[in-house]
């Protein structure tokens, strides 16, 4: 069972450029969300889903777009990467209660 | 103010020894709530949910009391392998049913 597939593990990126982390679930859950995970902060929610064509905002949003057109894939796009964005990304999905992680993806700006 | 509050320690304990976690949640609406462990450089992983009655899994205990808005996690007979950070999660049902964690407490068992 895949579960969760988040990539990609590991990305430079200069300032200004923009990239996409992907993530996909098998587990066809309709709830899936973003997080980044920082020293002493801990995860904090970037943006979630709930199905097919509907995304809404977590707690910090900002530089950051998402979309849903597949129950199964929830992408998340960096627009014009700053160094305020270096951290450890993870995409979640869950069903009725306990939400599975992607590996994570570790990354730098500069 | 955060949603989730923990100690983010370290705790050194010897293995075999007896430790406990707590953490505080500012939201009166959450409803749910866990224990994810993570593991150095890896993604969290459900440990086990807390139930209002309290509950038992092995060596691990988690307790719950919603009038103090209060959560725990006791590790029994500690071992080298439940070296991990400790993340105490809710579930508050206002709108989309997210989850909100703490910071994390970091464990290590020492030989």
């Amino acid at each position: 069972n895949a579960g969760v597939t988040q990539t990609p593990k590991f990305q430079v990126l200069k300032t200004g450029q923009s990239m996409t982390l992907q993530c996909a679930q098998d587990m066809n859950h309709e709830y899936m969300s973003w997080y980044r995970q920082d020293p002493g902060m801990g995860l904090r929610l970037i943006h979630y889903s709930v199905g097919a064509g509907i995304t809404d905002q977590g707690e910090v949003p900002n530089g950051y777009n998402v979309s849903r057109s597949t129950t199964e894939d929830f992408p998340l796009r960096l627009l014009s990467a700053a160094p305020s964005q270096t951290s450890v990304y993870f995409c979640a999905s869950r069903g009725s209660t306990e939400a599975f992680f992607g590996q994570g993806t570790r990354l730098t700006v500069v | 103010r955060k949603e989730v509050e923990q100690d983010p320690g370290p705790f050194n304990v010897p293995e075999g020894a007896t430790v406990a976690f707590n953490c505080t949640y500012s939201n009166s609406a959450s409803q749910s709530f866990f224990w994810y462990r993570q593991d150095c450089r890896k993604e969290p992983k459900l440990l086990m949910s807390v139930y209002s009655s309290g509950n038992e899994d092995g060596r691990f205990t988690a307790q719950l009391n919603r009038a103090s808005q209060y959560i725990s996690l006791l590790i029994r007979d500690s071992k080298l392998s439940d070296s991990a950070t400790y993340l105490c999660v809710v579930n508050i049902r206002t709108g989309a049913n997210n989850l909100f964690f703490g910071t994390g407490t970091r464990l290590t068992v020492i030989p």
